[in-house]
């Protein structure tokens, strides 16, 4: 089956440091990967669109100067969060798509974020 | 435009009666409808979804349904229990290029005995 698996499961960071994330896919291919941030008794807000061998895709409240991504091949995508400060704390999931699908997405059990 | 607005943003309800959830997207290309349910400081669970090729589903008491034409889904919990108290959010798939979705802005149901 298709699995996805994020690391670290929870992590703690001082302000104005940084931290890295990441998302491994199991069973299938990622050829696409999407990183979403739930802050705190908020919603999921997607954070940029990642597709192998094509430009990310930043949203609007997000910047690749922040949130650097790589996704270097069909199974692995990381994302770090640079300088982090309080308002960068929540639960960051990642979702792929299975090349073999046009619908569903996979999501990780995502990486919970405390900044102190 | 791509929003999916999700209402109410809070419901209660009486055990053993139904709450239904509703929410709309903007855009028409939008191919799947997923339902997620997240329990406190746990990651989202998919419970349910639809793909814009249906108009109703339904499993183990969850019943969705979608209007494309009004751009429109909903879902409707028939027979709740304290168990379902939890957030629901609704979500809208795009594939352009790349796959993802957005998410509604979450209700949180209350099923009080």
């Amino acid at each position: 089956g298709a699995l996805v698996y994020q690391y670290p499961r929870r992590t703690i960071c001082k302000s104005g440091t940084s931290m890295r994330m990441e998302c491994q896919a199991v069973g299938f291919q990622a050829t696409s990967v999407a990183w979403y941030r739930q802050s705190p008794q908020k919603t999921f807000e997607l954070i940029a669109l990642s597709t192998v061998n094509s430009a990310i895709k930043y949203e609007q409240n997000f910047t690749q100067e922040k949130f650097p991504i790589s996704h270097p091949n069909l199974s692995f995508s990381s994302m770090t969060v640079l300088n982090a400060y309080l308002e960068d704390r929540g639960l960051y999931l990642c979702g792929a798509r299975d090349w073999g699908s046009s619908y569903e997405q996979y999501f990780g059990p995502g990486t919970r974020l405390t900044v102190l | 435009g791509e929003q999916v607005e999700q209402l109410p943003s809070i419901l209660r309800v009486q055990e053993g009666s139904s709450a239904s959830i509703n929410c709309t997207y903007e855009n028409s290309a939008s191919n799947y409808f997923p339902w997620y349910k997240q329990e406190p400081g746990e990651n989202p669970k998919l419970i349910i979804d639809i793909r814009s090729n249906m108009e109703r589903k339904q499993t183990q008491g969850l019943i969705v349904l979608l209007d494309k034409k009004a751009k429109r889904f909903s879902l409707h919990i028939t027979d709740t229990q304290p168990g379902d108290s939890a957030m629901y959010f609704c979500a809208a798939s795009y594939s352009n290029s790349g796959t993802y979705q957005r998410f509604g802005t979450g209700t949180k149901l209350q099923v009080v005995p």
